[in-house]
């Protein structure tokens, strides 16, 4: 059964430093791996996906996620954070069926102190 | 397109009271989800539709809970009776069928807030 761990439940940053959100994840098979964000009284909002076409992987807002299979994890990332990057982020795998079905973490919420 | 449409945003109800969410999906999908978010338990899929034919509902927490989705572009979810526990965040999603299932992205609702009192 595929399931994410994310490390921390709380992350806080200054802005304009580097953002870590941390995620492992447990598949028996390559997985696909999500991160979505959740902004205060918002819907999810998907950042990026990896589905193995390459390792690191490119989303909006300046966030990017590598994909290593050797340490099972696919944390996130953003060189600099920005006041607006504080929210909720979920780390998810699809399940390996074909249901569509999502599995989430617990989620990290990202504090940016100004 | 204006995205996945849910309503009310808001609903704050009594014990014992019948509730019923509503969700539009995002015109083309094929695919619509509720999911349920509490502090406790995180989110969790309650539900999904596959051409407006319920395809796994094990997640629906006990009978109370019903889901419908009578044509493509409009599903509800009921409560009846409801209680306190249920008090959550309920989200809807969609997404349609490009690529393997696995890829597929979907586009969550701004969700409704319920508070059973």
């Amino acid at each position: 059964a595929q399931s994410v761990t994310q490390l921390d439940s709380h992350v806080s940053v200054s802005e304009g430093t580097p953002v870590l959100l941390r995620c492992n994840y447990s598949s028996s098979y390559s997985p696909s791996l999500f991160w979505y964000v959740q902004h205060p009284n918002k819907g999810l909002q998907l950042l990026l996906k990896y589905t193995s076409a390459a390792t690191l992987v490119k989303g909006i807002n300046g966030f990017e996620a590598e994909f290593k299979k050797s340490e099972t994890s696919f944390h996130l990332t953003k060189p600099s954070a920005h006041m607006s990057d504080a929210a909720e982020y979920f780390c998810v795998v699809s399940v390996l069926d074909s249901s569509y079905k999502l599995i989430f973490g617990s989620g990290t919420r990202l504090l940016v102190r100004p | 397109d204006a995205g996945v449409i849910q309503s009310p945003r808001h609903e704050v109800t009594e014990m014992g009271q019948e509730v019923t969410l509503r969700c539009k999906p995002i015109s083309g999908h094929d695919y619509l989800f509720w999911y349920r978010q509490t502090m406790m338990r995180g989110l969790e899929l309650l539900i999904y539709f596959n051409n407006n034919v319920p395809i796994d509902d094990s997640g629906m927490p006990e009978d109370r809970f019903s889901a419908k989705m009578p044509n493509a572009s409009f599903s509800t979810l009921k409560i009846q009776p409801s209680e306190p526990r249920d008090s959550a965040v309920y989200f809807c999603a969609s997404t349609d069928r490009t690529g393997p299932s696995r890829w597929s992205t979907q586009y969550f609702g701004p969700g409704t807030r319920l508070t059973v009192l």
